[in-house]
């Protein structure tokens, strides 16, 4: 069975850094896109990004509202993901889940996407 | 980017029921779609991909429909355990974006 493990989440001031990291069991992660999602207290889900597998090429992308200011890694070797948070706002604030993301055949030429397995999810909250 | 919404925003409803969640996307997205579902303080579940194709492990019971910016989770007979808030999701291109939610209650 595959599970996810986020780890990192607390409490940092606005302007401050906080860096998640996610560990799969049960899983290779070096073959797995990975993702990012957010949601806020009492709100719906809010995806953040993603992070290809090596090779596909191991490139990112990223919700508007975060481009820029975070970044996500992946370090195969110790099968981890990680989401770097720099400059960070109130608006932030949300419980901060990995999941894998994975790849079906839709039919009509291009692939289709779903998050499959989600972890737990790590808190993390922006205050002064 | 693309918009997701649901309608409706809440849903009170009887065990044995059969309810039925829209989604509508702000543009084509062919057969893209998800659905989710989440019970208080656990992370979602993927139900549905594709529009239409049940995860497997998923119960019968529910099952979706729809292509284009029309879509539809329908649950034939509802469940106790299905009292929770489902979201659909768009996988036709990044950003991804969700559904507000629609939140299924016990009447």
């Amino acid at each position: 069975e595959v599970q996810l493990v986020e780890s990192g989440g607390g409490l940092v001031k606005p302007g401050g850094s906080l860096r998640l990291s996610c560990t799969p069991s049960g899983v290779t992660m070096s073959y797995v896109w990975m993702s990012w999602v957010r949601q806020t207290p009492g709100k719906g889900l809010e995806w953040v990004g993603r992070i290809k597998s090596k090779s596909d090429g191991g490139t990112t992308d990223y919700a508007a509202a975060v481009k820029g200011r975070f970044g996500i890694s992946r370090d195969d070797s110790r099968n981890t993901l990680c989401l770097q948070m720099n400059s960070l706002k109130t608006e932030d604030t949300a419980v901060y889940y990995c999941t894998t993301e994975m790849e079906y055949y839709s039919g009509s030429g291009s692939p289709g996407y779903y998050m499959d397995v989600w972890g737990k999810g790590t808190t993390v909250t922006v205050s002064s | 980017d693309i918009q997701m919404t649901q309608s409706p925003s809440s849903l009170s409803a009887s065990v044995g029921d059969r309810v039925t969640i829209s989604c509508r996307a702000s543009q084509s997205i062919s057969s893209f779609l998800n659905w989710y579902q989440q019970e208080p303080g656990k992370a979602p579940m993927l139900l549905i991909y594709r529009a239409s194709s049940l995860r497997s492990g998923v119960p019968s019971r529910f099952s979706g429909s729809g292509s284009g910016t029309d879509f539809t989770l329908t649950i034939s007979s509802l469940q106790p355990e299905d009292f929770a808030t489902y979201y659909c999701q768009q996988s036709l291109s990044t950003p991804y974006s969700f559904g507000q939610g629609t939140k299924l209650e016990i009447k």
